[in-house]
C-alpha cells in the first residue's frame, strides 16, 4: 500500500449504529486530518493530531470521536449520527503540521450515508 | 482573518481550449503559501502545488501554469490545451506560517471550482 488509505470506502448507517472510519498513511508523516466534505461546502478541517496529539478540535460534535494510536492510523468514530451528518470525509497526512507550508496527502475518503 | 475565494463556481470547456481557474486569498500574514489541489470524481484530492508568498515567479508544469500575483492576492490556474481528464474539481488553499494565525498549521480551501471539458 502506498499513500494514504481509507477504509470503507462507502458506509451506511442508520442513526443508532456504531461504526468506525479508518485512515493509515505510509508516508512516514507524523500530522494526520480529518476533513467533511458536504455537498455545495467548502472542506471543513475537523481534527488535526500531530505526532499522535490531538491539537484542532474544529467544534465538532461529541457523536464523532477521533483516535490517533500511532502517526500511521487515524480513526473516526461515529455514533448516533444525523442525517446531515452524510457526507465525504477525508483524511490526509502531512510532515508535521506546524513545518511552514509543508502540503497534505489525502485518501480516497470514505463516503457516509447516514439513514 | 484568512479566506479564500473562488468565484467560478463551474467552468465548462471543450478539449483544446485553454482555461484559467481564478483564486484571490485574504490574509494578514506577511509570510504564507498557496496550493492548488484537484479532485476527480474518485474522491482523492490530488497535490497540484505550492507556493510560497517570498516566491512570486510563475510556474509552468507541461500543459499546467500557475500565476501568482501579491499586488491582487491572486493565484491563478491556467491549464493549456484542456483533456476531458482534466475535468475534477479544483482547490485552491492557503496557509499561513506564523503561529498565532488563524490558518497556522492547516489549510483553508475555496469553495471549489468544478471544470468540465467536454470531448
Amino acid at each position: 500500500e502506498t499513500g494514504v488509505t481509507q477504509t470503507p470506502r462507502h458506509l451506511v448507517m442508520g442513526m443508532t449504529n456504531k461504526k468506525s472510519l479508518k485512515c493509515e498513511q505510509h508516508l512516514g508523516h507524523n500530522a494526520m486530518y480529518w476533513y467533511k466534505q458536504s455537498a455545495k461546502k467548502p472542506l471543513e478541517l475537523m481534527f488535526v493530531y500531530n505526532f499522535k496529539e490531538q491539537t484542532e478540535n474544529n467544534s465538532v460534535p461529541s457523536r464523532f470521536s477521533p483516535e490517533c494510536p500511532n502517526s500511521s492510523h487515524l480513526f473516526l468514530h461515529l455514533h448516533t449520527l444525523q442525517p446531515e451528518d452524510s457526507a465525504l470525509y477525508l483524511c490526509a497526512s502531512s510532515q508535521d503540521q506546524l513545518a511552514g507550508g509543508n502540503e497534505q496527502f489525502f485518501g480516497p475518503g470514505t463516503r457516509l450515508t447516514v439513514l | 482573518a484568512q479566506k479564500v475565494t473562488q468565484a467560478q463556481t463551474e467552468i465548462s470547456v471543450v478539449e483544446k481550449e485553454d482555461v484559467t481557474l481564478d483564486c484571490v486569498y485574504e490574509t494578514r500574514d506577511t509570510t504564507y503559501y498557496l496550493f492548488w489541489y484537484k479532485q476527480p470524481p474518485s474522491g482523492e484530492l490530488v497535490f497540484l502545488i505550492r507556493r510560497n508568498s517570498f516566491d512570486e515567479q510563475n510556474e509552468i508544469s507541461g500543459r499546467y501554469s500557475w500565476n501568482f500575483q501579491k499586488s491582487t492576492s491572486s493565484f491563478n490556474f491556467t491549464i493549456t490545451a484542456s483533456q476531458v481528464v482534466d475535468s475534477a474539481v479544483y482547490f485552491c488553499a492557503l496557509s499561513e506560517a506564523h503561529a498565532g494565525g488563524t490558518s497556522y498549521g492547516k489549510l483553508t480551501f475555496g469553495q471549489g471550482t468544478i471544470l468540465t471539458v467536454h470531448p
